[in-house]
């Protein structure tokens, strides 16, 4: 079936620092998602890209969907403490189903 | 809006007995999806729903689960018997007409089971 490969699986910075992440996948999506979830909680959607090639910002966070429409990758500038979660990219295929990658845990020393 | 609504959030039983989670969706959301989260295997989808209608189940893992949707207000996943191996945090999500804003997920329901 579809698969995302997210990477890197986890990531340590020091608050300040810029941070990059990105998913790729075999096949080809209509819609990249990026989410955040919280300990605790469930994901969170912070930015939907919709077409190839579209680069999309959301405050200090900014995403991009690939060319080839088979890999997307997110960037945060000058993290700080409440960046700490677990990012997850989806893809959505036709119809409504989305398919998740494994989560990179970003983690911030203050 | 309350946003989608788990309960309970946490649940402990016993190898064996019935397990019930419920979900409400966002009040005019057409789709609803039951995924489970474990360390193991990410996020996988269960089971969605489009208009109350069950559309793909061939994520729910095997005979002893299943999912209803009665009405567009509630959802529920039963495990029957559950198993230590279904210990995981099940999560509801909605979401609106193709979901090209993506889904809203719940909080949750950490289910474990011993």
């Amino acid at each position: 079936g579809q698969q995302l490969n997210q990477s890197p699986q986890s990531m340590f910075i020091q608050e300040g620092e810029d941070v990059s992440m990105n998913c790729t996948s075999s096949s080809i999506f209509n819609t990249w998602l990026w989410y955040k979830q919280d300990p605790g909680e469930g994901p969170v959607l912070l930015i939907a890209l919709y077409k190839a090639g579209e680069l999309t910002s959301n405050g200090r966070l900014t995403a991009q969907f690939g060319i080839t429409r088979k890999d997307s990758f997110l960037n945060i500038s000058a993290s700080i403490p409440s960046d700490v979660g677990i990012y997850f990219c989806a893809g959505r295929l036709t119809g409504n189903k989305l398919v998740f990658g494994a989560g990179t845990i970003l983690r911030v020393k203050s | 809006d309350a946003g989608v609504i788990q309960s309970p959030r946490h649940e402990v039983t016993e190898m064996g007995q019935e397990v019930t989670l419920r979900c409400k969706p966002i009040s005019g959301h057409d789709y609803l999806f039951w995924y489970r989260q474990t360390m193991m295997r990410g996020l996988e989808l269960l089971i969605y729903f489009n208009n109350n209608v069950p559309i793909d189940d061939s994520g729910m893992p095997e005979d002893r689960f299943s999912a209803k949707m009665p009405n567009a207000s509630f959802s529920t996943l039963k495990i029957q018997p559950s198993e230590p191996r279904d210990s995981a945090v099940y999560f509801c999500a909605s979401s609106l007409d193709r979901g090209l804003w993506g889904y809203t997920f719940g909080s949750g329901t950490r289910l474990t089971v011993v």
